[in-house]
């Protein structure tokens, strides 16, 4: 069973940059897509992007001009990186996968609080 | 950009319940569709994907229908486990969730 595990600060100052990383362990990272989702207080789920084990990558329009996924197959982990972040950023970031047809998210992380305040 | 609306947006239902989850496209997402159940503190849960297909291990209570612009989640009696949040999400054109149905 795949399972996914984000870590990263908890808080972040306007202005800097959020990064956020998500360990893959119970299955292959070496496939699939790898993906970023957020939840801001009291709003619905938000997809930020994905990333090909290849290193494609697709990106939501709307935060393209400040985002970049990676991914380290040695490491067995993806990265996001989001730069000059406001409090509109406050978020819970999940990682998740989609590893089957249908452009499912059919494996989550638990999912991790990002308050941008200073 | 496709944009999702779910209807309602919170729902008030009882043990035994047949419940009904509206999802509807700015634009045809063919079958596209998925939705998925969030509960706090929990990874979220896919149930249904590409309209009708039940994930694996999801209680055959859940079913999904529509095609193009509408959409349903159908819970057929309700369990307890199943106060939660739920979402639609279209894969036919990058990926857009609706705003969700909070359920209780």
């Amino acid at each position: 069973q795949m399972q996914l595990q984000e870590s990263g600060p908890g808080l972040v100052k306007p202005s800097e940059t959020l990064s956020l990383n998500c360990t893959v362990s119970g299955g292959s990272i070496s496939s699939h897509f790898w993906s970023w989702i957020r939840q801001s207080p009291g709003k619905g789920l938000e997809w930020i992007g994905y990333i090909y084990y290849s290193g494609s990558t697709t990106y939501n329009p709307s935060l393209k001009s400040r985002l970049t996924i990676s991914v380290d197959t040695s490491k067995r982990q993806f990265s996001l990186k989001l730069t000059s972040v406001t409090a509109a950023d406050t978020a819970v970031y999940y990682c998740a996968t989609l590893t089957g047809i249908g452009g499912r998210f059919d494996y989550w992380g638990q999912g991790t609080l990002v308050t941008v305040s200073s | 950009d496709i944009q999702m609306t779910q209807s309602p947006s919170s729902l008030s239902a009882s043990i035994g319940d047949r419940v009904t989850i509206s999802c509807r496209a700015s634009q045809s997402v063919s079958t596209n569709l998925n939705w998925y159940q969030l509960k706090p503190g929990k990874a979220p849960k896919v149930l249904i994907y590409a309209t009708s297909k039940l994930e694996s291990g999801v209680p055959s209570r859940f079913s999904g229908s529509g095609s193009g612009t509408e959409f349903t989640l159908t819970i057929s009696s309700l369990q307890p486990e199943d106060f939660a949040t739920y979402y639609c999400q279209q894969s036919y054109n990058g990926n857009t969730f609706g705003q969700g149905t909070r359920l209780e």
